[in-house]
């Protein structure tokens, strides 16, 4: 069981827009500005999408953003392309015992 | 750009060790951290430990604590994942995953090293 919870899928069609959240606790999420989100494609490794809980490195479009609320961080996903269909795993610093935590990913299909 | 190269695919048997290497290619390992995370068939990500190479610094997760051992050898920017008394359930793509020291997110990935654990 991942430390950090996050539906198991999400769907949309092209051009909507998909949120995808990650719940976790005062000690993780709601605890640091330090929530990062990774796009996996099938075997493919993790790739950077959003960092710094709403920070987007160069290179990632930005119909990709990040936000969060207490123990809840969510990526939205505006303008659905075919491409964006992945796996998405948020991930947290969670302090200097435990150090860093995972959802269990979140399938996002394309229809 | 640094990239992260990673030793091929391993099977071991039930009880032996198994030792993956990750080589930072183009560069030095001078101010980042190497981590190690590893996958599951099927399931999520999961991070097991990390080296910060330029302070010696070393930690694990809490659940691989007495079972895995992080090592590099700066001279050839490569960092080292040994896990030992393999099981089944260890079998799992293991990723090596680097992030800048003072930074919060791992930036760049190797494309992972299969270990499948099976008599």
């Amino acid at each position: 069981q991942s430390a950090l919870t996050q539906p198991r899928s999400v769907s949309g069609s092209p051009g909507q827009s998909v949120t995808i959240s990650c719940t976790g606790t005062s000690s993780d999420v709601g605890g640091y500005d330090y929530v990062s989100w990774y796009q996996q494609h099938p075997g493919k490794a993790p790739k950077l999408m959003i960092y710094d809980v709403s920070e987007r490195p160069s290179g990632v479009p930005d119909r990709f953003s990040g936000s969060k609320s207490g123990n809840t961080a969510s990526l939205t996903i505006s303008g659905l392309q075919a491409e964006d269909e992945a796996d998405y795993y948020c991930c947290s610093y969670a302090g200097s015992f435990t150090f860093w935590v995972f959802g269990g990913g979140t399938k996002l299909t394309v229809l | 750009q640094v990239q992260l190269v990673q030793s091929g695919s391993e099977v071991k048997k039930p009880g032996s060790s198994v030792k993956v290497s990750c080589k930072a290619s183009g560069g030095t390992l001078s101010t980042y951290t190497l981590n190690w995370v590893r996958q599951a068939p099927g399931q999520g990500l999961e991070w097991m430990g990390r080296l910060i190479p330029f302070l010696d610094i070393i930690n694990y997760a809490q659940k691989f604590r007495g079972r895995v051992t992080i090592t590099a050898d700066k001279s050839t920017s490569t960092t080292y994942m040994e896990l030992s008394s393999l099981r089944s359930e260890d079998t799992a793509v293991y990723y090596c995953a680097r992030y800048s020291y003072g930074f919060q997110y791992f930036d760049s990935w190797g494309l992972g090293t299969l270990v499948t654990v099976s008599s």
